[in-house]
């Protein structure tokens, strides 16, 4: 199946700073790429929808100014956490679709002290 | 209440057992049904998609009942490799997946 890498796989940071999170389409193009936010014994949340050459679309309570998302490419997302806090510690998950299925990065565990 | 709803778990069971899970969906309007598998820390991995007349893939088999919005998924014979949190996910069309909080597993000797 197709593959999507994320990096770094994970990231411990001050509280305050920006983090930056990668996600790539590595054999295969996506226009559109999704970024989820996971808590502990949560379940995958949908933040934004990242689109190829246009802004993003962020879901209902998600801060569009504090998760910027760039599609500069259709084989690149990014996500940069800005100021981050203790409470923005969660794993963040990407995803791009190919032929009707879903195929996920492997995760960015974010720790923000 | 959640668009997707899920028994947390966890659910411990023997190896060699047989365990059901199940998953009711609040949006009428949606399409597309699945089951993802997801272990500790790791990524969701998609597991099998969930049809109206019923399917089976080896020891995993699904059901989806459209007039009461309720998905299931059976597995067989299960494995210890088969621990992990199984997660029901359903769309509305398009690629925007909606995802349960999941259901944990454990199989033990």
């Amino acid at each position: 199946g197709a593959v999507v890498s994320q990096h770094p796989s994970w990231v411990i940071c001050k509280s305050g700073t920006s983090v930056k999170i990668e996600c790539r389409s590595l054999d295969f193009q996506a226009t559109t790429m999704f970024w989820y936010r996971q808590f502990p014994k949560q379940s995958l949340m949908l933040m934004a929808t990242s689109n190829e050459g246009s802004k993003a679309t962020y879901e209902q309570g998600v801060e569009k100014d504090k998760f910027l998302i760039n599609h500069a490419s259709l084989t690149l997302s990014t996500l940069t956490v800005t100021s981050a806090h203790p409470e923005d510690s969660s794993f963040y998950i990407c995803s791009a679709p190919s032929y009707n299925e879903q195929f996920f990065g492997p995760g960015t565990r974010l720790t923000v002290l | 209440r959640k668009e997707v709803e899920q028994d947390p778990g966890p659910f411990n069971v023997p190896e060699g057992a047989t365990v059901a899970f199940n998953c009711t969906y609040s949006n009428s309007a949606s399409q597309s049904f699945f089951w993802y598998r997801q272990d500790c820390r790791k990524e969701p991995k998609l597991l099998m998609s969930v049809y109206s007349s019923g399917n089976e893939d080896g020891r995993f088999t699904a059901q989806l009942n459209r007039a009461s919005q309720y998905i299931s998924l059976l597995i067989r014979d299960s494995k210890l490799s088969d621990s992990a949190t199984y997660l029901c996910v359903v769309t509305g069309g398009g690629n925007k997946l909606t995802f349960g909080t999941g259901t944990q597993l454990k199989v033990e000797l």
